[in-house]
């Protein structure tokens, strides 16, 4: 089946880290992706990462690939309160031609002052 | 460079009536997606295009809604006699190719009275 999960809010401290975790169904997914929404706007790319590796750093944002277990997380390190938003992770269907994105239901970040 | 442009950013109608969303790709990209999310949810694929051709269009509802990405001029969605269940905000992205990321819009609000 095609099913994205994620814990559905998560509250931290401002200065704290913050992860994010979420699971995948495609074991054949080329790339999983993190996105950020804030309130009224679309989706903003933070990072990705090609399903060959269990690691990439950019900046304050660390991703984990655990392709044995499926399980994908995102860590910010100091989250401030600018990163209050919905997180969104996603994979893409692999074969064929389609490179439609499966995305989870989010999860709310809020970050307290 | 500019990013992907959808208009309207807010779009309301009657039911019974016909709507039409516009979605122009970053420069460069031939490869159009559109996507809706309804209210609490997270965003379902409903279209792939490439320049004048539907690449998959398992997401589509069977009637009422077209999607078209014509040689010339903007990707267009289209939804007629409109119901409130198409209430949702509608989201198009675009890549460069199949294997590249997906940069997203702000998306279109459609309200249906």
């Amino acid at each position: 089946g095609e099913d994205v999960e994620q814990s559905l809010f998560l509250s931290v401290r401002e200065g704290d880290s913050s992860v994010i975790n979420c699971t995948y169904t495609d074991s054949s997914s080329t790339y999983l992706y993190w996105y950020k929404q804030e309130p009224g706007a679309g989706l903003q790319l933070l990072t990705y990462i090609f399903s060959n590796m269990d690691m990439k750093q950019d900046q304050r944002l660390t991703v984990l690939l655990n392709k044995k277990d499926k399980h994908l997380s995102l860590r910010i390190a100091d989250t401030q309160t600018g990163d209050s938003a919905i997180y969104f992770c996603a994979e893409t269907l692999g074969g064929g031609a389609t490179n439609k994105l499966i995305f989870g239901t989010g999860t709310l970040l809020a970050v307290q002052p | 460079n500019a990013g992907v442009m959808q208009n309207p950013r807010h779009l309301v109608r009657r039911r019974g009536q016909e709507a039409r969303l516009r979605c122009s790709p970053v420069k460069g990209h031939s490869h159009v997606y559109w996507y809706r999310q309804l209210p609490e949810e997270g965003l379902k694929f409903m279209v792939y295009l490439q320049k004048e051709n539907i690449i998959d269009e398992s997401g589509m509802p069977k009637e009422r809604f077209s999607a078209e990405f014509p040689k010339e001029g903007p990707s267009i969605l289209r939804i007629q006699q409109v119901v409130r269940g198409d209430s949702a905000a509608y989201f198009c992205a675009s890549s460069v190719d199949s294997n590249q990321p997906q940069h997203f819009g702000d998306g279109t609000r459609l309200s249906i009275l």
